[in-house]
């Protein structure tokens, strides 16, 4: 069965310093892969996907993740973190085929704060 | 478009009631599917749809059923609430055969005492 694994639970970084995500999935095709944000007492809102083609993503916000097949691994990164990032952020895989299709696995999610 | 919606925003049961999360959907999306979300333990599928009439199990089903009587409503029943049902309940709709991307509704927050 598919899993992602988000292995850093709270992170924490000073407004303007570089950010990165890391979400490691586990899944025996190609994998369609996103990143949730989630803001205190609100729901998911997409910041980027990945189904194929370029490896590195562009999202909203100015959030990126690069796809590297050979570590499974989907990181998503920001060059300069502000202090409207601080949120809860989901890793999630889609299952493609069979009686799972249109199924999402999410990560455990990784809590970022922002000190000033 | 409204996207998804979610009804009601906060809910306090006591053991043994019932009660029903109401979510729909304005996209015209076959999709749709019910999460919880615990602290520490991301989103779990509870149940999902892929269509009108059609509804599977997800990953947590028990304590919980789903009917999909019309594309836009998809809602969940708890028959008789336990404070293990305590938790955040998101609603998601998607349109596999046009856009993976699954959207969520804001979410009920659910307390049961």
């Amino acid at each position: 069965a598919q899993s992602v694994t988000q292995p850093d639970i709270h992170i924490t970084v000073s407004e303007g310093a570089s950010l990165e995500l890391r979400c490691n999935y586990s899944y025996g095709a190609t994998p369609y892969l996103f990143w949730y944000v989630q803001s205190p007492g609100q729901g998911l809102q997409l910041l980027l996907k990945y189904f194929s083609g370029d490896t590195l993503v562009q999202g909203i916000k100015g959030f990126e993740a690069e796809f590297k097949r050979s570590q499974s691994s989907f990181n998503l990164r920001k060059p300069s973190v502000h202090w409207s990032d601080a949120a809860e952020y989901f890793c999630a895989v889609l299952n493609e085929g069979g009686t799972s299709y249109g199924k999402l696995t999410f990560g455990q999610g990784t809590i970022l704060t922002v000190h000033p | 478009n409204a996207g998804v919606t979610q009804t009601p925003k906060f809910q306090v049961l006591k053991t043994g009631q019932s009660m029903t999360l109401q979510c729909a959907q304005d996209m015209n999306h076959e999709y749709m599917s019910w999460y919880r979300q615990d602290p520490g333990m991301g989103l779990r599928l509870i149940h999902y749809s892929v269509g009108a009439g059609i509804t599977d199990q997800g990953e947590v089903p028990n304590g919980y059923n789903v009917s999909r009587s019309t594309t836009e409503d998809f809602p969940l029943r708890l028959l008789s609430a336990a404070p293990s049902q305590t938790s955040v309940y998101f609603c998601a709709s998607s349109a596999p055969d046009r856009d993976e991307t699954q959207y969520f509704g804001p979410g009920t927050r659910l307390l049961v005492l």
